[in-house]
Order: structure tokens, then C-alpha cells, then sequence
């Protein structure tokens, strides 16, 4: 049974420093994993989507990486702003084709 | 090109009765999923679904819930008899058809329920 673990829970970090979140998973037969942001009383936001043949995709301030052997993928984001502050969730896609989500990152950038 | 949309956003229903939630997919996606967020949890998947079948229903409890997707129209969570339990925000996804592992998910807003 797939699980996934997010390092650490919460993070709260001054405005402008670059900051890293974890994800590790335990089964490492995966298609695909995701980073997403969850804002209070809202939705998700897919945020990066990276294919288990890739080790890294990007996008603006947002850099993600797979090793998919380890069961390990990191969130980089650059120069954070109070607008970044949210829960940050990463989910692997297994053979059944259903996402399976780590307990989340709660991040607050203040000012 | 519309996002995932889901109705109503929030739903009020006393113990006992039945809750309906609705979710349109992309235009174009023609996979469903359903995930259930309990209050200070994670996202747990309940069952995905293809028009007119049920693919996976790994996710569901055993009773009281059921999931369609028909032909026409969108895809509908049914809760029959409700209990306070079942208060939590639930999601759908969608995505498109192909090759469904490698593809990503798209996410509605969701529709919170509160079972007084």
C-alpha cells in the first residue's frame, strides 16, 4: 500500500528566502507525481507535474524534482512571497491510476 | 475552456437524509475522481469513474455511498442516510482519455458538507 509522508508539516519562513518541502513515498512503482496548493476552505491548484521518466520540471519561482528510486521529491520555491503562504501537497499516480496524497506542507511567508 | 465544476459548493443536510454532489469534467476529459478531505486530513480517493462505468471503487465505504458517471450529464456522489461523519470537503478530478496513469488531474473547487 502506497504512503506518502511530507517534511515538514508546517514551515513559516521571512519573506524572500528560498525554502525547500520534502516528499517521500513508499512504493516507488509511480507514473507520475504532483505538487499542489491547497488555500484555506479552497481547492486544489496543480502546481507541477512530473513524469516518473523525468528527474525535474519547472515553473517560474517553482522548481520540483523525482528520484524516483529513492521515493523522494523535493518542492524548491525562490525568493518566497506572503502570496505563497498555503498547504503545499504532493500525490503519486500508481497503476490504478488514482492519486494518493501526502498529509501536506502548511506554509506562512511573512512579511 | 471551463474548468472542473462542481455543485452545489456547500450542502447542508440534517442526519438521516440524502446528499447529492454534482461535478462537470473538463471539456473533453472523460475520467472522473472523487477524493473525500475529512476535517484536518488528508485526501483519501473514493472511486473513479468512466463514462457509464465504475473503474475503481476501492475508496468507497460499503454503504450509503454510491458514484455514476451516465452517458450525458455530469458525474454524481450520492450519500443516502447521512451522518455527521460524512462532514468533509469533497473533491472531484478529471482528466482526459488516453493513457489514463501518465495524465494529469484537474481539480474542482469542491463541495463541503456539513450533516448537522
Amino acid at each position: 500500500k502506497q504512503e506518502v509522508t511530507q517534511i515538514p508539516a508546517a514551515l513559516s519562513v521571512p519573506e524572500g528566502e528560498n525554502l525547500v518541502l520534502n516528499c517521500s513515498f513508499t512504493d516507488s512503482a509511480i507514473y507520475n507525481l504532483q505538487w499542489f496548493r491547497q488555500d484555506p476552505g479552497k481547492g486544489l491548484t496543480s502546481l507541477l507535474l512530473i513524469q516518473s521518466s523525468q528527474r525535474e520540471q519547472t515553473s517560474g519561482r517553482l522548481n520540483a524534482s523525482l528520484d524516483k528510486s529513492s521515493g523522494r521529491s523535493t518542492l524548491y520555491i525562490a525568493a518566497s512571497q506572503p502570496g505563497d503562504s498555503a498547504t503545499y501537497l504532493c500525490a503519486v499516480t500508481g497503476t490504478a491510476s488514482k492519486l494518493t496524497f501526502g498529509t501536506g506542507t502548511r506554509l506562512q511567508v511573512t512579511l | 475552456n471551463a474548468g472542473v465544476m462542481q455543485n452545489p459548493r456547500h450542502l447542508v443536510r440534517r442526519r438521516g437524509q440524502e446528499a447529492r454532489l454534482r461535478c462537470s469534467p473538463m471539456k473533453g476529459h472523460s475520467h472522473v475522481y472523487w477524493y473525500r478531505q475529512l476535517p484536518e486530513e488528508g485526501l483519501k480517493f473514493m472511486v473513479y469513474l468512466q463514462k457509464e462505468n465504475i473503474i475503481d471503487e476501492s475508496g468507497m465505504p460499503k454503504e450509503r455511498f454510491s458514484a455514476e458517471f451516465p452517458k450525458e450529464g455530469p458525474s454524481i456522489l450520492r450519500i443516502q442516510q447521512v451522518v455527521r461523519g460524512d462532514s468533509a470537503a469533497y473533491f472531484c478530478a478529471s482528466s482526459p482519455p488516453g493513457t489514463n496513469s501518465y495524465n494529469e488531474q484537474f481539480f474542482g473547487p469542491g463541495t463541503r458538507l456539513t450533516v448537522l
